[in-house]
């Protein structure tokens, strides 16, 4: 079945440190990939999304490319800010299921 | 500008004990969710809404109900509460499927 496992968190970085938040998956078809956001005591909140191969989502900074031949959607953020320490969630949409399935989260904490 | 609306936000039951959570949304969605979220286990689908007068069981519905009562609202019953069942609860709706808005979540405890 479709699946979408993460990097283990938490990852602890430094302000202005480069972020890269691993995420993989498996599905059958052409499935739309989601990051999904989740801030201290807030439900989550779509960060971006692509839909097709070799499409970039983008977002405050944050940029995810969908790549089909390694089945994979890694999360990037050149320069980090203390803002940013939250729960990040990758995602799958698979039109079959009408719904959607996510990794188990990876927290990112920021330090100045 | 209320969005997705869960109520209550903090719960406290003893094994045994039933209680019904109550989400509500003013977009004009037709899709419904109920995921609980534990750690290191990301979210999971309880059950789900396409649409009002529909229902469909997700990943883990065992020792739940819901209720689409409208198409603003759909609730989660839990019948006989378990600490298994001790979770951080959201609700969330969407028009298209993809895109999906989360409520603030329910912090229910089991004893």
């Amino acid at each position: 079945g479709n699946s979408v496992t993460q990097m283990e968190g938490p990852v602890t970085l430094s302000e202005e440190a480069f972020l890269t938040i691993n995420c993989t998956y498996t599905a059958t078809g052409y499935p739309s990939l989601f990051w999904y956001v989740q801030y201290p005591g807030e439900g989550l909140q779509l960060l971006l999304k692509a839909t097709k191969a070799d499409d970039k989502g983008s977002n405050k900074g944050f940029e995810a490319t969908y790549r089909k031949e390694t089945t994979s959607f890694h999360l990037e953020k050149g320069s980090v800010q203390v803002s940013d320490s939250a729960v990040y969630f990758c995602a799958l949409f698979s039109g079959g299921y009408n719904k959607l399935i996510f990794g188990a989260g990876t927290r990112l904490a920021v330090h100045p | 500008n209320a969005g997705v609306t869960q109520t209550p936000k903090f719960q406290v039951l003893k094994t045994g004990q039933s209680m019904t959570l109550q989400c509500a949304q003013d977009m004009n969605h037709n899709s419904m969710y109920w995921y609980r979220q534990d750690p290191g286990m990301g979210l999971r689908l309880i059950y789900y809404s396409a649409s009002e007068g529909t229902t469909d069981k997700g990943e883990v519905p065992n020792g739940y109900n819901v209720s689409r009562l409208n198409k603003r609202e759909f609730s989660l019953r839990l019948e006989s509460a378990a600490p298994s069942q001790t979770s951080v609860y959201f609700c969330a709706s969407s028009s298209e499927g993809e895109k999906l808005f989360f409520g603030s979540g329910t912090q229910l405890s089991v004893l």
